[in-house]
């Protein structure tokens, strides 16, 4: 079974700090992971994909096969960060082409 | 920049009525998804389809719900027979191809069931 776990509903940070988003994962084969984000009022988006190894607007994400993890961090946070954050897990190997999201997490950057 | 549109924003209808809800994927695409998200719960996929046909469906799409391309450019979800528990936030999204690439999402349509 896919599942993807994001244990912080909320996440609330000041301004300049660190932040982390929690992301586990649950797949028995090699999965591809994706954080999407969705500003207020705004669709859904890819932030970044693991394939990648990129960062987009300095997040950044590894993939810990040992500790099935796929944490998104950026070292000092904004204010425009502030949106609905999903991690999400495809299991192409095995055929599939749907995305598994996790519950989202909510993270707040306070001025 | 190309977007997946959707269409209503919002659809309000009454238990047991059929609802058809739009979708117009970016037009080079050739996957096209449906996912909803109750309220505060997980997006859910709903069902994939390509070339013409359903490649991948969850066990939520059952019977009532089924999927068409009528047109070459419309990609419509219908729902025969709502229930009140069918009330969710119904994204469409398309991507170019399967493996490793990017969903595109439309905006959403809300569907309220009465």
């Amino acid at each position: 079974a896919q599942r993807v776990t994001q244990p912080e509903k909320l996440l609330s940070v000041f301004k300049g700090a660190p932040v982390e988003l929690k992301c586990n994962y649950s797949y028995s084969g090699s999965p591809e992971l994706f954080w999407y984000v969705q500003y207020s009022r705004q669709r859904l988006q890819l932030l970044l994909r693991h394939i990648s190894r990129e960062s987009i607007k300095g997040f950044t994400a590894d993939l810990n096969k040992g500790e099935t993890s796929f944490h998104l961090k950026k070292p000092f946070a904004q204010e425009e960060d502030s949106a609905m954050y999903y991690c999400a897990l495809n299991g192409a190997q095995g055929g599939s082409e749907k995305l598994v999201f996790g519950k989202g997490t909510k993270l707040t950057v306070n001025p | 920049e190309p977007e997946v549109t959707q269409t209503p924003s919002h659809q309000v209808t009454q238990m047991g009525q059929e609802v058809i809800l739009r979708c117009v994927p970016i037009s080079n695409h050739l996957y096209f998804y449906w996912y909803r998200q109750i309220l505060g719960q997980k997006v859910e996929f709903l069902v994939s389809f390509y070339n013409n046909e359903i490649s991948e469906k969850s066990e939520i799409f059952d019977d009532q719900f089924s999927v068409e391309r009528p047109d070459g450019s419309n990609f419509t979800l219908k729902i025969r027979s709502t229930k009140l528990e069918d009330s969710a936030m119904y994204f469409c999204a398309s991507s170019l191809d399967r493996v490793l690439c990017e969903q595109y999402f439309g905006p959403g349509t809300r569907l309220t069931v009465t």
